[in-house]
């Protein structure tokens, strides 16, 4: 079975509506990412939580917003869509003390592909 | 902040042939890490290889391996023997403790494999 699971794969929608996309890990890991990829930009980080208490704005945060249920849990949100945010979207874990032969890897899902119409 | 930088949007190599992939970033911190991490059709992220900038020593992982320069700040990955199954998009990345905890991607370049 994947670590990192995310839910729904693919998904159309309309403009203005509100979208979840979830992610579950089982690594145990604390720190959870959501990041969103266009051609030519590479990875972006949106939001990231490295406990379920800590919550963090990303590089592009504005138009989302984040959800951490529990350790395993941790869900992106768009309120109102936008045509601009048809994107893929992943979410990555890690570790918060791997050692050095870890540090700063991450683990990612399998990525969402969101389309807004 | 830090920046990353792949000059390269597109490669193409012949099967098994050599292809070296450039990367090039921009940092103050003098302990970091740099990543290389392919993308197939896919779509899964998949590591293929790390240095760390405390070590002198090039990585290698099989076919794979960087040609690191910390002073003149560039990171490359060299693919030996090209392999049909090596077409993807590449991405560099980097994170350091002491800059947030953060993974920075650079742009991507897309590697086609020729039969």
């Amino acid at each position: 079975d994947a670590d990192v699971t995310q839910t729904p794969r693919n998904r159309i929608t309309k403009t203005g509506k509100r979208i979840m996309l979830e992610c579950s890990q089982t690594k145990g890991h604390d720190r959870m990412y959501w990041y969103r990829q266009d051609p030519g930009l590479g990875l972006r980080l949106i939001y990231y939580s490295f406990d379920v208490k800590d919550i963090n704005k990303g590089e592009i945060s504005d138009g989302y917003s984040v959800s951490r249920q529990a350790q395993a849990k941790f869900s992106l949100s768009l309120e109102s869509a936008i045509p601009n945010q048809t994107a893929l979207y992943f979410c990555a874990t890690s570790d918060q003390e791997p050692g050095l032969a870890g540090a700063g890897e991450q683990f990612f899902g399998p990525g969402t592909r969101l389309t807004v119409l | 902040a830090q920046t990353v930088t792949q000059s390269q949007p597109e490669m193409s190599v012949q099967e098994a042939e050599t292809v070296t992939l450039s990367c090039t970033y921009d940092t103050s911190e003098s302990d970091y890490y740099l990543f290389w991490y392919k993308q197939p059709p896919s779509r899964q992220m998949i590591l293929v290889i790390r240095q760390e900038a405390y070590k002198q020593q090039n990585a290698t992982e099989n076919r794979f391996s960087v040609n690191f320069q910390k002073a003149a700040k560039s990171f490359s990955l060299k693919i030996s023997d090209s392999q049909l199954g090596d077409a993807a998009m590449y991405f560099c990345a980097y994170f350091s403790e002491n800059a947030g905890n953060m993974l920075t991607f650079g742009g991507g370049t897309r590697l086609m494999v020729k039969p």
